[in-house]
């Protein structure tokens, strides 16, 4: 079964200060990995998916697959980037049909 | 405005008194779902849909009927409602690429059940 793990409930830094949020899945098809934002009184958006290799906002992650982690990093962390992360799996070979979260990860940047 | 609008937003209620939880897309995606929300679980998947007339059962649909009669709505049920079903309710839509695309999520329904 698909499974996506995110150990850390929290993670408080200071401003200018390195990120990394940690997401580890558990799937042996092809899946496809996202990291998901919600800021507060937001809704849930997308913030990037590994297949498009992009950077938003400073954000990037790599998919690791013989870790089989994605983990979400940015260099210096902004208070704006405060936030509720959560990372996501699809599965290619089933078309996508379910996504599955991790429990979600609390940033919070103080100044 | 392309959006996911929910209703209600806040709903307390009590045990056993059927409800409904409409959720409406306007950016004619084919794929629609409903996720819970609850503390130390994240979002688990209810129900999903692929399209009209096809829906198919998430990791936690015990309690809760769905159904897509139109490609923008994709209402929740609760035919009997139980407090283990107080929860963070959100609908989100996306291509038919589904998962593999972008979901937009709704606003999200607190609902209570007493």
């Amino acid at each position: 079964a698909q499974r996506v793990t995110q150990p850390e409930k929290l993670l408080s830094v200071f401003k200018g200060a390195p990120v990394e949020l940690k997401c580890n899945y558990s799937y042996s098809g092809s899946p496809e990995l996202f990291w998901y934002v919600q800021y507060s009184r937001q809704r849930l958006q997308l913030l990037l998916r590994h297949i498009s290799r992009e950077s938003i906002k400073g954000f990037t992650a790599d998919l690791n697959k013989g870790e089989t982690s994605f983990h979400l990093k940015k260099p210096f962390a902004q208070e704006e980037d405060s936030a509720m992360y959560y990372c996501a799996l699809s599965d290619r070979d089933t078309g996508f049909q379910k996504l599955v979260f991790g429990t979600g990860t609390r940033l919070l940047v103080s100044p | 405005e392309a959006q996911v609008t929910q209703n209600p937003r806040y709903l307390i209620t009590v045990t056993g008194k059927k409800l409904t939880v409409t959720c409406s897309q306007n950016m004619n995606h084919e794929y629609m779902s409903w996720y819970r929300q609850d503390p130390g679980l994240g979002l688990r998947q209810i129900y999903y849909s692929m399209n009209v007339e096809v829906t198919d059962k998430g990791d936690v649909p015990e309690g809760y009927k769905v159904s897509r009669k139109e490609k923008r709505n994709f209402p929740l049920i609760l035919e009997s409602p139980s407090p283990n079903q107080t929860s963070l309710y959100f609908c989100a839509s996306s291509t038919l690429a589904g998962g593999g695309g972008e979901q937009f999520f709704g606003p999200g329904t607190r609902l209570t059940v007493l």
